[in-house]
């Protein structure tokens, strides 16, 4: 089965910054990468589909990167609403559909 | 608009089995390629992908829960039904349900999920 990791688990970061997180897959999964943000007490939503495509009204400091088993999400200038979890997952294997264990931004 | 919605117990003893309902609006189970899934997120923790069901009736689930999982639709009625057994304290958590619109893409509308707490 198809592992992911995230890095780093955690972050603090100010309003303004630039924020990248880091998704790895254990094996290629060409562009079968999604993000998702999560937060407190609600459903995922997601972000970027496909390694790199804006989900339609996501802004646009939110951008994906990478293929193989490699990926990052960038949030370009970190704003008051961003603070979140936010999630990676894999849809290359349609047998098993595996999230990685997430990334907490908040407040530096 | 695709709205998705859990339904089901809020409370389950140790062995008992879960049973979950997800029902949708906004799209069609019949319809190609598309599918509807199942995620849970214990307190605190991340979240795990148990099960999915296809147009076609194809079912996909977690290979370290898949003897306990069943996953079934009732494509009349727009539900998508889970079942789980012998549950356990730590099967305590919020279940999610999700569309997907064709293999190999992402869970883009989600339900705003149901707790269940295991507990004698």
């Amino acid at each position: 089965d198809i592992q992911m990791t995230q890095s780093p688990s955690s972050l603090s970061a100010s309003v303004g910054d630039r924020v990248t997180i880091t998704c790895r897959a254990s094996q290629s999964i060409s562009s079968y990468l999604n993000w998702y943000q999560q937060k407190p007490g609600k459903a995922p939503k997601l972000l970027i589909y496909a390694a790199s495509s804006l989900q339609s009204g996501v802004p646009s400091r939110f951008s994906g990167s990478g293929s193989g088993t490699d990926f990052t999400l960038t949030i370009s200038s970190l704003q008051p609403e961003d603070f979140a979890t936010y999630y990676c997952q894999q849809s290359y294997s349609t047998r098993v559909f595996t999230f990685g264990p997430g990334t907490k931004v908040d407040i530096k | 608009q695709i709205t998705l919605k859990e339904s089901g117990p809020t409370l389950v003893k140790p062995t008992q089995t879960l049973t979950l309902t997800c029902t949708f609006s906004g799209f069609s189970l019949s319809t190609s390629g598309v599918g509807v899934g199942w995620i849970r997120q214990p307190p605190g923790k991340a979240l795990e992908w148990l099960a999915l069901i296809y147009w076609n009736d194809d079912k996909r689930y977690s290979p370290s829960l898949k003897s306990r999982l069943t996953i079934t639709k009732d494509t009349s009625k727009n539900q998508v039904v889970l079942t789980m057994t012998n549950m356990d304290p730590v099967d305590t958590a919020t279940y999610y349900c999700a569309h997907t619109k064709v293999a190999g893409s992402p869970f883009d509308y989600w339900g705003q999920g149901t707790l269940v707490t295991v507990s004698s």
